[in-house]
């Protein structure tokens, strides 16, 4: 069974820093999507960003980029010059490419953004 | 225009109830699903229906008891709520079964005193 593991539950970062949320995975499909959703204190999930594993080339969605290492079983989250609305919880997810198609999440970390 | 709506969004009740809650998509979209998250924020699928069809059942209580009465509806009803029933419940919808993009609702926050 597939799994994913956010081992930071908190992290902080000084507005207009830089900060890398890191998030593992584990499975034995060689294709599948990942996730990482944004869920601010309104509790609306938000996509922010996906990555195909077929893809060898990082996702990029304006100042949020990924590091796909599928090698490694491994998909982090670069938030660049860090603004006071990405303060939220940040899900990792894993969706498979065949059988339910379901989503795994990982179990979130929660970035705080300081001013 | 809400593209997935969930009500109500608050829902307090005691032990030993049933409740419901309602989902509507009108995004036009062929599958919806149900999520819980716990007090500790993790995120977990219940079920899935396709055109009306279940195709996702985790292994949920049978208390709990998804109804689809057309693909723009999915609703949840809950019998003999328990404490450990509190936990937000989470809506989304997606065009497809083989769609990567999931819609979610606002989610209901579900206290059982």
């Amino acid at each position: 069974a597939q799994t994913v593991t956010q081992s930071q539950p908190e992290m902080s970062v000084q507005e207009a820093e830089t900060v890398t949320l890191s998030c593992t995975y584990d499975t034995s499909e060689s294709d599948y999507y990942l996730f990482w959703y944004k869920q601010p204190p309104s509790r609306q999930m938000i996509l922010v960003i996906r990555q195909e594993a077929y893809k060898q080339q990082n996702a990029t969605e304006n100042r949020f980029s990924v590091n796909f290492q599928k090698a490694a079983k491994s998909f982090s989250l670069k938030i660049s010059d860090s603004q006071l609305g990405d303060a939220a919880m940040y899900f990792c997810a894993y969706r498979s490419t065949s059988g339910t198609y379901k989503y795994i999440f990982g179990t979130g970390t929660r970035l705080k953004v300081l001013a | 225009d809400t593209a997935v709506s969930q009500t109500p969004k608050y829902l307090v009740t005691q032990m030993g109830n049933d409740k419901s809650i309602k989902c509507e998509q009108n995004l036009g979209h062929d599958t919806m699903y149900w999520y819980k998250q716990d007090s500790k924020k993790f995120l977990k699928i219940m079920f899935s229906y396709n055109n009306k069809e279940l195709i996702i059942n985790e292994t949920v209580p049978n208390r709990f008891s998804p109804k689809s009465p057309d693909k723009a509806h999915l609703n949840l009803h809950i019998n003999s709520l328990e404490l450990g029933d509190s936990a937000v419940y989470f809506c989304a919808s997606s065009l497809s079964r083989l769609s990567y993009e999931q819609y979610f609702g606002p989610g209901t926050r579900l206290t059982v005193t």
